[in-house]
């Protein structure tokens, strides 16, 4: 499958913190997609991309698509404990593939 | 309402052995997707079933294979296992084929090969 370069691949935030984490690609998806996993669960989706240059929030979760089509962002604003997990992106042509995630814990 | 449901949560096999995983998807979806999710890194497609047929595969070898049942319900099976099988094994299931936006996973079965 096409490989995305996920990165940082850990970051420890504090409460209050803004964090931010990309994901870049050689090849260009129609759909970039961002997922948290929690230990025991599967991975649950935060914010659908659709189109080029698109900005889309989900509460304190803003995420973009590339104008190029092989990148994103993810920002999560006035981090908060519960924000820890596994975020992963994925983009998707024909098939779905994930990066290999960034993992955010709370710096004591 | 029931999300997506895989059976068993915990497998310990040894090598050459063969498994088979199962997964019910969640209320009104018909599409079930399978992944195979290492240690340390994201999922990786295996493959999706739509109307009981194979639709789309990643880039996995014969020796998985798979089911899907008239309630939609799915099966994963895999042959002769490797020492390298030992994953999480997620099940995504959607409405449609184009549904990625609406894939809900379940909470995966964890694999161990010895």
């Amino acid at each position: 499958g096409q490989q995305l370069n996920q990165s940082p691949q850990s970051m420890f935030i504090q409460e209050g913190e803004d964090v931010s984490m990309n994901c870049t690609s050689s090849s260009i998806f129609n759909t970039w997609l961002w997922y948290k996993q929690e230990p025991g669960e599967g991975p649950v989706l935060l914010i659908a991309l659709y189109k080029a240059g698109e900005l889309t929030s989900n509460g304190r979760l803003t995420a973009q698509f590339g104008i190029t089509r092989k990148d994103s962002f993810l920002n999560i604003s006035a981090s908060i404990p519960s924000d820890v997990g596994i975020y992963f992106c994925a983009g998707r042509m024909d098939k779905l593939s994930f990066g290999a995630g960034t993992t955010v814990t709370v710096r004591a | 309402d029931a999300g997506v449901t895989q059976s068993p949560t915990h497998l310990i096999k040894t090598r050459g052995q063969q498994v088979t995983l199962r997964c019910s998807p969640k209320s009104g979806h018909d599409t079930v997707s399978w992944y195979q999710q290492a240690l340390g890194q994201g999922p990786q497609f295996i493959f999706q079933y739509y109307e009981e047929e194979e639709r789309q595969r990643g880039n996995f070898p014969d020796r998985f294979s798979g089911h899907q049942f008239p309630n939609y319900s799915s099966e994963l099976n895999v042959n002769a296992l490797l020492l390298g099988d030992s994953a999480l094994y997620l099940c995504a299931s959607s409405p449609g084929l184009s549904g990625y936006n609406e894939q809900f996973f379940g909470p995966g079965t964890r694999l161990t090969v010895l």
